[in-house]
């Protein structure tokens, strides 16, 4: 069964510091993607990132940097001189190729302090 | 990627009674997708609509409580029916974004959500 678990409920920092938002996933299929959103207050999901599972190749995207482990099943994203507008609720998930449905974590709520 | 939009943005309504969710995206795309999130909880996907064909639904959702059209490529509406204090939630609308025919790009942009609260 698949299985998405974001063990972080809540993340405070203070401004400018680097936050680390883990994510282990459970899944039999040899392929398969990986996501990240993010929900500020307002609601909306804001697409983040995706990733299959042949690449393992970390990456960088401005303040934000994603690490792929298929060894630990991990997913982790890191977000380096976090700003208040950081602040939101941020969902890993994942889906099978083709599959459509996408498994969702709990999100880990983030909030950056002035 | 696709702008999506949702209508209404937020409502409160009476138990008993319905309410029907707009999602209109601004290009043609195959898959659609309902999703209610719960206060303080996950996205769970109440059911996936493509164009001509019945919506599908997840277990424990079912069609007489949350009707579902897709008339065209661009649009599709979830009606939240004989509602009860249970179903305020945020109601999110999802697309892969794809051309019709066209390979998918197996990644889902999501509408800004409906915010329902029923008293």
């Amino acid at each position: 069964a698949q299985k998405v678990t974001q063990a972080q409920t809540e993340i405070s920092v203070v401004e400018k510091e680097d936050v680390t938002l883990d994510c282990v996933y459970e899944t039999r299929d040899t392929t398969y993607y990986l996501f990240w959103y993010k929900q500020p207050p307002s609601g909306e999901l804001v697409f983040l990132i995706r990733r299959n599972s042949f690449d393992e190749q970390n990456e960088i995207s401005g303040r934000y940097s994603w690490n792929f482990q298929k060894s630990t099943s991990s997913f982790n994203f890191t977000i380096t001189a976090s700003q208040v507008v950081d602040s939101a609720v941020y969902f890993c998930a994942l889906s099978e190729a083709l599959a459509y449905k996408y498994i969702f974590g709990t999100g880990t709520r983030l909030k950056v302090l002035a | 990627s696709a702008v999506i939009s949702q209508k209404p943005s937020r409502d409160i309504c009476q138990r008993g009674t319905s309410l029907t969710i707009q999602c209109q995206v601004d290009s043609q795309v195959t898959m659609m997708f309902w999703y209610r999130q719960q206060p303080g909880q996950s996205l769970t996907l109440i059911a996936t609509a493509n164009q001509g064909s019945e919506a599908t639904y997840e277990s424990g959702f079912v069609i007489d409580k949350f009707p579902i059209s897709r008339p065209n490529l661009t649009f599709s509406t979830l009606t939240v029916s004989n509602m009860s204090p249970e179903d305020s939630s945020i109601y999110l609308c999802s697309v892969d974004n794809v051309l019709a025919g066209l390979v998918s790009t197996d990644t889902q942009y999501f509408g800004p959500g409906t915010r329902l609260t029923v008293l």
